[in-house]
């Protein structure tokens, strides 16, 4: 079975440049998750989506984040603009449900200059 | 409050047991789980235990659970090289969505 997959793995922009990344979960997990870890921190809840619509965006910064999952499978998080702050790896996860196990893509290594 | 905390840093040899502590705040905790990450990787589930049990043993992993002082424990036995990494304890609630909670994380080092 495949695994969360994620792209890209690395960026680097400037502070006020805008970024996107990418994300496919598991077939079939209908509950997909965006992560913010940032260096020598545990991974903090962005937004969770179940199908297509948000579950939970409260720790999400909308006057700068946005996300998507329009089909109810791959999805996109958004930073514009971005901030030096927002150096972090962004962590996708997905599950078959609410509270079933979370699993995890590789990671996109995002670096604000 | 939602700390999940756990100490910073763990040094054993290679073929002892390593232990790595965590406490969490929240008793309706439902699930609590150990993930492992390597450098440059995502997290990879290790195990996970449901609130009520007291133990849960996979392999060379031995996880403990203490309700009454809300604790949580992951027992590495014969730990290898390849055990070096940053382990995260995290909780699930009930009461939320399903938003995991995560520790700061513990980096095990293991020397040969």
């Amino acid at each position: 079975e495949a695994g969360v997959a994620q792209s890209p793995r690395y960026k680097i922009i400037e502070k006020r440049q805008s970024v996107a990344f990418w994300c496919n979960p598991i077939s079939g997990h209908a509950t997909l998750y965006w992560y913010q870890q940032i260096l020598g921190q545990g991974p903090k809840l962005l937004i969770q989506f179940q199908n297509n619509g948000v579950v939970d965006d409260s720790q999400l910064p909308k006057d700068r984040f946005s996300a998507e999952r329009l089909k109810g499978v791959d999805s996109t998080l958004k930073i514009q603009p971005a901030k030096l702050e927002d150096s972090a790896v962004y962590l996708c996860a997905s599950s078959l449900d609410r509270l079933h196990e979370q699993y995890f893509g590789p990671g996109t290594r995002l670096t604000v200059t | 409050g939602e700390d999940v905390e756990q100490s910073l840093f763990l040094s054993v040899r290679e073929g002892d047991s390593s232990v790595i502590n965590c406490t969490y705040t929240d008793s309706s905790s439902t699930y609590l789980y150990w993930y492992k990450q390597e450098p440059g990787a995502g997290l990879q589930l290790l195990t996970y235990i449901f609130s009520n049990m007291d133990m849960k043993q996979d392999q060379r992993l031995t996880v403990l659970l203490n309700k009454k002082d809300k604790h949580l424990s992951l027992r590495i036995a014969d730990t290898q090289t390849g055990d070096s990494a940053i382990y995260f304890c995290a909780e699930i609630r009930e009461s939320n969505t399903g938003k995991l909670i995560f520790g700061q994380g513990t980096t095990l080092q293991v020397k040969p």
